[in-house]
């Protein structure tokens, strides 16, 4: 079994629409959580942490359940450019560092 | 734009060979991660260093091997190069919180990457 999994899609929705992606990870000791958006042949770039107590970045939410060990991002009014590839990350920092990226949702907005 | 630098940004090499591949992590940043992405894989995490040392490793064999130097610049380098290794390699800096963990705590910022073809 994969620490960190996600769906791979790839999700097809039409502009307007509201998305959601769940990532499930394995190691309760997990500390941080984040989110990136990949676009093809680029590289990572940071989208939002993610909180206990969940937080919001404009049309973006992420949430955080310790409990059943997964993350969400939920897009609101999804926007053509929002198509990407999104990745979750889960770290490990006790002792040394452990990061550790899910495959990746795929997100395909259409006009 | 993130501020942090790759070079080179393709890279042919054949098996067998050696290869090293450099990072200038963003300003004010003291943490360099490296990456290897395989097409349509999420990034694997290879080590992290800080402070010169190696603060934390992925499952990749001692063949990958780093250095951080000074300046928070780094290096990865590859030994005897397997058709496998052909990957995107991402460096990513990030800030150090304090104390002497943490170095994982933070939002990462990743360079454009290294293509490696390995024929």
């Amino acid at each position: 079994r994969k620490e960190v999994e996600q769906d791979p899609g790839p999700f097809n929705v039409p502009e307007g629409a509201t998305v959601a992606f769940n990532c499930t990870y394995s190691n309760s000791a997990s500390q941080s959580f984040f989110w990136y958006r990949q676009d093809c042949r680029k590289e990572p770039k940071l989208l939002m942490s993610v909180y206990s107590s969940g937080n919001e970045d404009g049309r973006f939410t992420a949430q955080l359940n310790r409990a059943s060990q997964y993350i969400s991002l939920l897009i609101r009014d999804s926007k053509l450019s929002d198509s990407a590839t999104y990745l979750c990350v889960v770290s490990q920092y006790s002792s040394a560092s452990k990061i550790i990226f899910g495959s990746g949702t795929r997100l395909s907005i259409r006009p | 734009e993130t501020g942090v630098t790759q070079s080179p940004t393709h890279l042919i090499k054949t098996r067998g060979q050696q290869v090293t591949l450099r990072c200038s992590s963003q300003s004010g940043h003291n943490t360099v991660s490296w990456y290897q992405q395989a097409l349509g894989q999420g990034p694997q995490f290879i080590f992290q260093y800080y402070r010169e040392e190696e603060n934390g490793r992925g499952n990749f064999p001692p063949r990958f091997s780093g250095l951080q130097f000074p300046n928070y610049s780094s290096e990865l380098n590859v030994n005897a190069l397997e058709l496998d290794d052909s990957a995107l390699y991402l460096c990513a800096s990030s800030p150090r919180s304090g104390g002497t963990s943490g170095g994982a705590r933070n939002e990462q910022f990743f360079g454009p990457g290294t293509r490696l073809t390995v024929l």
